[in-house]
């Protein structure tokens, strides 16, 4: 089965700085992958789909990128609002496997 | 606007059963592959089940294979999921997605139902 693997587990990051967390799959899913970001007491919310689409309404700062087995989300000028859990999914194929997250935190 | 209303939550002993459910509305049902999604308390997501647009297709995990059962009612835009056999690691939030049309990825979920597995 496939497993997703994130890093860091969590990070804290000042307001305007830049932030990458990365996601890696165990096995070749090419670009199917989606990003998606949950703050306490709420659902998650879908970012990134296909690696690298911006969903409606996601800010410009949230970029995704990669291929293959290695995926980074990137936040350029990180805002205080987004301070979340990123999760990676595999997309198109069962099984639809989760990521374990990473922690972003604000200073 | 797209909504999904999960309900059937509850506290249930081990070994028992629980069927929750997921109302909704806002879009046309039957055109999508719907999923359940949960979250153990304070641990990440975990996807549980997959059901295609016509029910005639099923996907689990290992961890929850044969145990549970993913259903759909396409005439009342209601999605199911039937759990037999709880255990204690089944305590979670239960939240009813919306894959894109096709198994891709989720677009909407809804705001989720707890289930805690406890004697």
């Amino acid at each position: 089965n496939i497993v997703m693997t994130q890093s860091p587990k969590s990070m804290s990051i000042s307001v305007g700085d830049r932030v990458t967390m990365n996601c890696k799959a165990s096995q070749n899913v090419y670009n199917n992958i989606a990003w998606y970001q949950q703050k306490p007491g709420q659902s998650p919310k879908l970012l990134i789909y296909y690696a690298s689409n911006r969903y409606n309404g996601v800010p410009d700062r949230f970029t995704g990128s990669g291929y293959g087995t290695d995926f980074t989300l990137t936040i350029n000028s990180v805002q205080a609002e987004d301070a979340a859990f990123y999760y990676c999914q595999r997309i198109y194929n069962s099984p639809f496997t989760f990521g374990s997250g990473t922690k972003l935190e604000i200073k | 606007e797209v909504q999904l209303v999960e309900s059937g939550g509850g506290l249930v002993q081990p070994g028992r059963s629980l069927k929750l459910s997921c109302a909704a509305s806002g879009f046309t049902f039957s055109n999508y592959y719907m999923a359940w999604v949960r979250q153990a308390p304070k641990k990440g997501l975990e996807w549980v089940a997959t059901i295609s647009t016509s029910g005639s297709r099923t996907y689990y995990p290992d961890s929850v294979k044969g145990r549970f059962t993913i259903s759909r009612d396409n005439a009342k835009s209601s999605l199911y999921l039937q759990m037999n056999s709880l255990k204690s690691e089944d305590t979670a939030t239960y939240y009813c997605a919306r894959h894109t049309m096709g198994p891709y990825y989720f677009d909407y979920w809804g705001q989720g139902v707890m289930v805690t597995v406890s004697s």
